[in-house]
């Protein structure tokens, strides 16, 4: 079975900090995802990885950075965290092969920025 | 670009009834289609999808989707509902690359 673990299920932050998602997966996947989800809206692609120290803005970069240092992990940066911010954030992976390869995602980190 | 637009936000159903969900997108490129299911406190889990060949995909748990280009929907339903189906559905398109593009989201309530 695929795991893909994120490192807090809850998490809450002070507006200003800077904040540090992780995500971690077992099955050797070239892409890892990371989208935030929020009501009504669905999810939304924050930034995307095809292999290690490889990235790509998804639809909504702002705000956001992050860091593929090995195969595995995928860290989502908050470089300075914001209210509008506060969200569900999801990591996904994929083997990456083709288009059409299923996304396996993680458990899911809510975020709360006071 | 490509984008998903699913119609009702709520759905409610009675245990047995037919569950139906729907799923209208539009693509620039033929279009892959995918249905996900997020149970609560959970992360979403692939229901099924439609790649290339029969437009009738059947998934996981007894759900089924038909993809119709002519309709540019690809609408997700279960005969019978149970009360385990109650969860959060998403449709989504991808096209010539790895990005996934979702729709709001239908919640499913089932009532006894």
């Amino acid at each position: 079975d695929v795991k893909v673990t994120q490192s807090s299920r809850y998490l809450v932050k002070r507006t200003g900090e800077k904040v540090f998602l992780e995500c971690v997966q077992d099955m050797d996947h070239e892409n890892m995802f990371w989208y935030r989800q929020d009501p009504g809206l669905g999810l939304r692609l924050i930034y995307f990885s095809y292999d290690v120290k490889m990235k790509e803005k998804g639809d909504i970069p702002e705000g956001y950075s992050v860091s593929r240092e090995k195969k595995e992990r995928f860290s989502l940066i908050l470089e300075s965290a914001s209210t509008n911010q506060t969200s569900m954030y999801l990591c996904a992976s994929s083997s990456g092969t083709r288009t059409t390869d299923t996304q396996y995602f993680g458990p899911g980190t809510r975020l709360t920025v006071l | 670009a490509q984008s998903v637009t699913q119609l009702g936000s709520h759905v409610s159903v009675s245990e047995g009834a037919l569950v139906l969900l729907r799923c209208n997108y539009s693509s620039s490129v033929p279009p892959y289609l995918f249905w996900y299911v997020q149970y609560p406190n959970q992360g979403l889990q692939l229901l099924l999808k439609y790649t290339t060949g029969a437009t009738l995909v059947k998934g996981i748990n007894g759900f089924e989707a038909e993809f119709k280009k002519s309709e540019t929907s690809f609408h997700l339903t279960k005969p019978s509902a149970h009360m385990s189906d109650a969860a959060e559905y998403f449709c989504a398109v991808s096209a010539n690359d790895y990005k996934l593009s979702f729709g709001a989201g239908t919640t499913v309530t089932v009532r006894a």
